[in-house]
């Protein structure tokens, strides 16, 4: 089994709104990922935990916070966003994070702020 | 740096027919993977096939083949007896040890089938 979960699947939020998106694994998995894709482009790597551990930071602006509760959930916390940051986020998990392992994907959550 | 360059933004192919879609890519290392995702209008990024730097046979999954060329640096993904339901976008990726846990993807092929 490869499925990856996420909720909700649409999220409609305003600027000043605080709201989360979650991501589930029972692959055993120990790495996840979050990804964020803009209309007509690939994805683009936000966040890598590996282990539970917060390994990659892509820059991504503090509206954004990802949270690791345990090896099987990925959230990530939305505050304060603009309208620009509207776009479909991807979580993803692979058995680890080295670079043959493949990454399976969620179905996402289409994201629009108003 | 990592590069993957998709070149076709677009391809048709009649129903039952074979289509490849061409993916070029750039590393200075060794060791690397190589994935197809198909990403359908519905947004879920669906794994497709892997091929490993030092696999020696080309990746077969189904209906799907990756034509690997080391020396190209290409890793072109064959579909043969397209349906329907391959209309979708295509991304090639990669993830190398420089890069170390970032996949980077192409701009991917939208690819259309015809009845």
């Amino acid at each position: 089994d490869t499925e990856v979960t996420q909720t909700p699947k649409h999220l409609v939020m305003g600027m000043t709104n605080k709201k989360s998106l979650k991501c589930e694994q029972h692959m055993g998995h120990r790495a996840m990922y979050w990804y964020k894709q803009k209309a007509k482009k690939p994805p683009e790597l936000m966040f890598v935990y590996s282990y539970e551990k917060l390994s990659i930071n892509e820059s991504v602006p503090s509206r954004f916070s990802p949270e690791c509760p345990n090896s099987s959930l990925l959230n990530l916390h939305l505050h304060a966003l603009q309208p620009e940051d509207s776009a479909l986020y991807l979580c993803a998990s692979s058995q680890t994070s080295g670079s043959t392992d493949t990454q399976y994907f969620g179905p996402g959550t289409r994201l629009t702020v108003l | 740096a990592q590069k993957i360059t998709q070149t076709q933004p677009g391809m048709f192919v009649q129903e039952k027919e074979a289509v490849t879609l061409d993916c070029t890519y750039d590393t200075s290392d060794q060791s690397y993977g190589l994935f197809w995702y198909k990403q359908p209008s519905s947004g879920e990024m669906i794994f497709l096939i892997y091929q490993g730097s030092y696999d020696e046979q080309n990746a077969t999954e189904g209906r799907y083949s990756l034509n690997f060329q080391k020396a190209r640096k290409s890793a072109n993904l064959v579909i043969s007896a397209s349906q329907l339901g391959d209309s979708a976008m295509y991304f090639c990726a990669m993830r190398d040890i420089t890069g170390f846990q970032k996949l980077v993807f192409g701009t991917g092929t939208r690819l259309l089938v015809s009845p």
